[in-house]
């Protein structure tokens, strides 16, 4: 069955350390997005690219980076992690039009990232 | 500017009772509109979703929603609550390949 996951799972990490989250997904979509959780403030959107070598920025990209060089992945760099990032950060991807159920995101099982 | 709304930040129901949790909008085009569920510790599933056609759709267990364009709402319902049912409730409006969500309903169910 396609999927979508995320690794690691959870992440302890220091402040000022560069990190990576890693997305892997199986559903060949060509759209795949990160996104933050915190509460009160529901689901915010970090990066998003729509293909291979394409990444563009949302609402709260500060501090993040994306880079996509193939179809099946999409990891997040924190370029120098703070403490502002300690959050639960989701991965998610879905169809281009044309490509099937349109708009619909499937997401992954999150991982949690705590900066000390 | 786009936004979702869900005003209520958390809900108890009875096992039993039926629920209505209320979701407001502002797009400015035709919305494309999404309920998902996340249980405690996991992603989020997509309960239903509207993108046109019967104002009224069905989700998986045993959920719906009705679209309301002259009130900006997409609620959801469900006629008879489960204690599994527990879990926080997102509303989502998207356009062209992106979403913008709600900050979310957490659902407590008393037996």
């Amino acid at each position: 069955d396609a999927e979508i996951t995320q690794s690691p799972r959870h992440k302890i990490t220091e402040t000022g350390r560069q990190v990576t989250l890693a997305c892997h997904q199986t559903w060949n979509h060509n759209n795949m997005f990160w996104y933050r959780q915190d509460l009160g403030h529901g689901l915010r959107l970090i990066h998003y690219s729509y293909g291979v070598q394409d990444t563009n920025k949302g609402e709260v990209s500060d501090g993040y980076s994306v880079s996509r060089s193939n179809t099946e992945d999409l990891p997040l760099t924190l370029e120098s992690a703070a403490s502002s990032q300690t959050s639960v950060y989701f991965c998610a991807s879905s169809p281009a039009v044309g490509q099937g159920k349109s708009y619909e995101q499937y997401f992954g099982p999150g991982t949690r990232l705590t900066v000390t | 500017a786009q936004s979702v709304t869900q005003p209520d930040i958390h809900i108890t129901v009875s096992e039993g009772a039926s629920l209505e949790l209320r979701c407001n909008y502002s797009y400015g085009a035709t919305p494309y509109l999404f309920w998902y569920v996340q249980s405690p510790g996991q992603g989020l599933q997509l309960l239903l979703k509207y993108f046109s056609g019967d104002t009224l759709v069905q989700g998986i267990k045993g959920f719906e929603a009705e679209f309301k364009r002259s009130q900006s709402s997409f609620n959801l319902r469900k006629p008879s609550v489960h204690w599994s049912d527990a879990a926080e409730y997102f509303c989502a409006v998207g356009g062209y390949n992106k979403l913008i969500f709600g900050a979310g309903t957490r659902l407590a169910v008393h037996p």
